[in-house]
């Protein structure tokens, strides 16, 4: 993938846990960038959208942020629900397509 | 309350062809851009088609140009998705996806994914 994730990352409950998205000046650097929870064996669901907005019912304890080409999706407060994979995407003008990074596994030890 | 319902996915065999609708509901459906995204078994995901609303801009990714074709109809509240030339790389779960306005990659509803098998 052009966007670059952590295949994995884990953290004990209450913990806080970030995951990043590394990406170049024709997407994330340019282009807002959108997060996805997908459950085990569940469609994805929009976490964060336009880089660190919540849809409604989306916890306070999912934050994202962005810096130049890179952006980073925060949770706080780790519950044991949380495990699942992560997604990051973004548009790219260069491509003129949606990319999504390759996913980040959380385990909650 | 938002519904995306998709249909039309099965087993193929290579080189066939299949036709993939998504049947809307709960909200005005000619708003709204729509995509396609599929998920390989195991893999992450993967964008697919892009359709604006007054259908006038659509956007591939390459490895289904010329192959692939998204449309829409809103006056039936429904996306497509005519798949042609299939292969066992386009193996997936296909999810119809709703675009926010503000984002392209922005996608706040979704389906809950149509298998698509190729294979002889």
């Amino acid at each position: 993938s052009v966007l670059t994730q952590p295949p994995s990352t884990s953290g004990t409950p209450g913990q806080r846990v970030t995951i990043s998205c590394s990406g170049s000046s024709s997407n994330i650097g340019s282009k807002s960038v959108n997060w996805y929870q997908q459950l085990p064996g569940t469609a994805p669901k929009l976490l964060i959208y336009s880089d660190d907005e919540r849809p409604s019912g989306v916890p306070d304890r999912f934050s994202g942020s962005k810096s130049g080409a890179s952006a980073s999706l925060a949770i706080s407060g780790l519950q044991s629900e949380d495990e699942a994979d992560y997604y990051c995407a973004a548009w790219d003008d260069s491509l003129k397509g949606v990319l999504f990074g390759g996913g980040t596994k959380l385990t909650v030890l | 309350e938002v519904q995306l319902v998709e249909s039309g996915g099965g087993l193929v065999q290579p080189g066939g062809s299949l036709r993939l609708s998504c049947t809307a509901s709960g909200f005005t459906f000619n708003n709204y851009e729509f995509n396609w995204v599929r998920q390989a078994p195991g893999k992450g995901l993967e964008w697919v088609a892009h359709i604006s609303t007054d259908y006038s801009t659509r956007y591939y990714i390459d490895s289904v140009k010329g192959r692939f074709t998204i449309s829409r109809s809103n006056s039936k509240n429904s996306l497509y998705l005519q798949m042609n030339s299939l292969s066992a790389e386009d193996t997936a779960v296909y999810y119809c996806v709703r675009a926010l306005s503000c984002c392209y990659a922005g996608f706040d509803f979704w389906g809950l994914g149509t298998l698509v098998t190729v294979s002889s």
